[in-house]
């Protein structure tokens, strides 16, 4: 099976602007969280979804936002960008009822 | 409540010895406990996980042990090897939940 793919894995963007990372789980994962790594903060976790439906969430400012298609595949979103915003941005799927997540190679974005 | 303490935060071993990693948490609820490994720009890669009903768990050169009462579990790879240089990040969950991860912690093998 191919892994989690996401894309792109790298991105520029300047103070203010707005960014969409795509994410494509597993073939047959239904389960898709994102999260954030950043040297200071370590790995915190943004935003679940399951079956088109956001199922948890973690305590980042509404400037992020994410949403899943009916295929699996997922989005997320931040809109006026911060320097703080820079990171790498991770998706893990996860097979359904289980624990185990399994994560792509991240997209990293820096913002200028 | 919801943290995962992880220690130490770097690790230098010689080829061939043992790399012990730590780990405590407080949250008794929390019921999985996987080990992740992550290289230089790359995603983290599922090592070896642990359920609270099981005191070790093996898979080839990676051990887990696990101690309720304690609160800690622990990541020993043996006979550690060049290839193993990496940083590894424990984590822990609740059912249907996030993980909480660890700070994570270097490990440096030198031949």
């Amino acid at each position: 099976k191919a892994g989690v793919t996401q894309t792109p894995r790298y991105l520029i963007k300047t103070r203010g602007q707005q960014v969409t990372l795509s994410c494509s789980p597993i073939s047959g994962h239904r389960s898709v969280s994102w999260y954030q790594q950043t040297p200071g903060q370590g790995l915190q976790f943004l935003f679940e979804y399951f079956s088109e439906t956001q199922r948890n969430k973690g305590n980042f400012p509404g400037r992020f936002s994410g949403r899943q298609f009916s295929n699996s595949r997922s989005e997320m979103n931040v809109s006026t960008l911060e320097l703080g915003d820079s990171a790498l941005y991770l998706c893990a799927s996860s097979p359904q009822g289980r624990h185990e997540q399994y994560f792509g190679p991240g997209t990293r974005l820096t913002v200028t | 409540q919801q943290q995962v303490k992880q220690s130490p935060q770097s690790l230098i071993v010689q080829k061939g010895g043992i790399s012990i990693i730590n780990c405590a948490y407080e949250n008794t609820a929390f019921d999985y406990f996987p080990w992740y490994q992550q290289f230089p720009g790359k995603g983290p890669a599922l090592l070896i996980a642990i359920r609270p009903d099981v005191s070790e768990k093996k898979e080839g050169r990676f051990t887990i042990s696990f101690n309720k009462s304690a609160k800690q579990f622990s990541l020993h790879i043996m006979d550690s090897q060049p290839g193993d240089s990496a940083t590894y990040f424990c984590a822990a969950s609740v059912p249907t939940d996030k993980l909480i991860f660890g700070t994570g912690t270097r490990l440096q093998v030198f031949p």
